[in-house]
């Protein structure tokens, strides 16, 4: 089974300064971790994912995350908050052994100016 | 391209009515789902497919069918709606198994009274 944790259903920070949002999983075997946002009335879309490699992935609209194995985390983050990123952000576990992703709850993150 | 559509965008239902939804894509993708997203709840899977001519049930498949009959298409049909069924429903589609990220359609909202 497979499963993922947003702890926070809301994030508030102020424009310019550095945002985390968090996630956390649980799956069997080794993971395929993705970040997506949703903006008000929209579909879902990708920002960025993890596969292997290199713990900070880096993706669209200046977002980035890092992976870390032993606190099994997939926390999203940016240097500088913009307004423009205010929205729903979503975090999805996929096992490498398994065709379905699982969603977090989701977290909305609202930067004021 | 289009993308992922969905048809309709809006509806209203009175308890008991039955309806279908449509979901098409343009990618050559072999995977499609079908979710729902309902406040707090995040996105749970309600039925999937891995290609066409195959279904399979997720978390919350009670009350739902679905075919794919066609690889650009997904269906979902809803026989007897129930106001539980109110909820905004979203399809998704990726390439093969493995890392690929999924692409989300605009999504359906869905009233049943």
């Amino acid at each position: 089974a497979q499963s993922v944790a947003q702890p926070e259903d809301q994030v508030n920070v102020a424009e310019g300064n550095p945002l985390t949002v968090k996630c956390t999983y649980s799956v069997s075997g080794n993971p395929y971790l993705f970040w997506y946002v949703q903006y008000p009335n929209r579909g879902l879309q990708f920002l960025l994912k993890y596969i292997t490699g290199d713990n900070l992935v880096k993706g669209s609209y200046g977002f980035e995350a890092e992976f870390n194995k032993s606190q099994t985390s997939f926390h999203l983050k940016k240097p500088s908050a913009l307004v423009s990123d205010s929205a729903l952000y979503f975090c999805a576990v996929r096992d490498t052994n398994a065709g379905k992703s699982t969603f977090g709850d989701g977290t909305t993150l609202t930067v004021k100016p | 391209n289009a993308g992922v559509t969905q048809t309709p965008k809006f509806r209203v239902l009175k308890t008991g009515q039955s309806m279908t939804l449509l979901c098409a894509q343009d990618m050559n993708h072999e995977y499609m789902y079908w979710y729902r997203q309902d406040p707090g709840m995040g996105l749970r899977l309600i039925h999937y497919s891995v290609g066409e001519g195959t279904t399979a049930k997720g978390e919350v498949p009670d009350g739902y069918n679905v075919s794919r009959l066609k690889k650009q298409n997904f269906l979902l049909g809803l026989e007897s709606a129930a106001p539980s069924q109110t909820s905004v429903y979203f399809c998704a589609t990726h390439r093969l198994a493995g890392a690929n990220e999924q692409f989300f359609g605009p999504g359906t909202r869905l009233t049943v009274l």
